[in-house]
């Protein structure tokens, strides 16, 4: 019963490396979301995908590029890392653009970069 | 312009009273509201939803009311229990304008004392 499986958990970068955050869901969702949450805020949506085959920028997409592999796998990739994009990255998928079916999340992945 | 606000960052009730937290919303468009919990180190969890053709939804100790006219949302908790401390995020989404996604609050941290 994994639900939405995130990796790594926890990651330190250095300024101006490159790395993918991978998500996997295992419950037939079709859509799927990538947010940052910051200290005292809330979530802030990076990119989502409707269906498979589509992504879409959310409120805050630059220096984030997205792939949907497959209809289980969502990813978030930092092409160049900057001490700004520090957070904590959220997962989400839900059944679909039509339903207001709430959204599953993963556990996070904490993300430093210096 | 944050669309959905928690104005309270924090709330401190004692174990058996009632807990309510509250949100605002600027757009009239959102029809669909939920809530979420969220523990440290964990993702959020959903916990309960109120379409707009409701004023009103309980599950069990927890109650959503929506008032459409003031553009206000809250939850109630009763009895409070010290499990129930937690980071609460308000989010609110459009059916028909927004595809699903949901756009959230800040969050409110409920602490309850034993």
């Amino acid at each position: 019963n994994a639900g939405v499986t995130q990796t790594p958990k926890f990651q330190v970068l250095k300024t101006g490396q490159s790395m993918t955050l991978q998500c996997a869901q295992d419950m037939n969702h079709n859509s799927m979301y990538w947010y940052r949450q910051d200290p005292g805020m809330g979530l802030r949506l990076i990119y989502y995908s409707a269906s498979e085959g589509t992504t879409d920028k959310g409120e805050v997409p630059n220096g984030y590029n997205v792939s949907r592999l497959n209809k289980r796998e969502f990813s978030l990739r930092l092409e160049s890392a900057a001490p700004s994009q520090t957070s904590v990255y959220f997962c989400a998928s839900s059944e679909g653009p039509s339903s207001n079916q709430p959204q599953h999340f993963g556990d996070g992945t904490r993300l430093s970069i210096l | 312009d944050q669309q959905v606000k928690q104005n309270s960052p924090s709330l401190s009730v004692q174990e058996g009273r009632i807990s309510i937290l509250n949100c605002d919303y600027t757009n009239s468009m959102f029809d669909y509201f939920l809530w979420y919990k969220k523990y440290p180190a964990e993702g959020p969890t959903f916990l309960i939803s109120i379409s707009s053709i409701k004023d009103k939804n309980e599950d069990g100790r927890f109650t959503v009311f929506l008032n459409k006219s003031a553009k206000h949302l809250s939850l109630h908790i009763v009895p409070s229990q010290p499990g129930d401390s937690a980071v609460y995020f308000c989010a609110a989404s459009s059916l028909h304008t927004n595809a699903g996604k949901s756009t959230f609050g800040d969050g409110t941290t409920l602490t309850v004392k034993p």
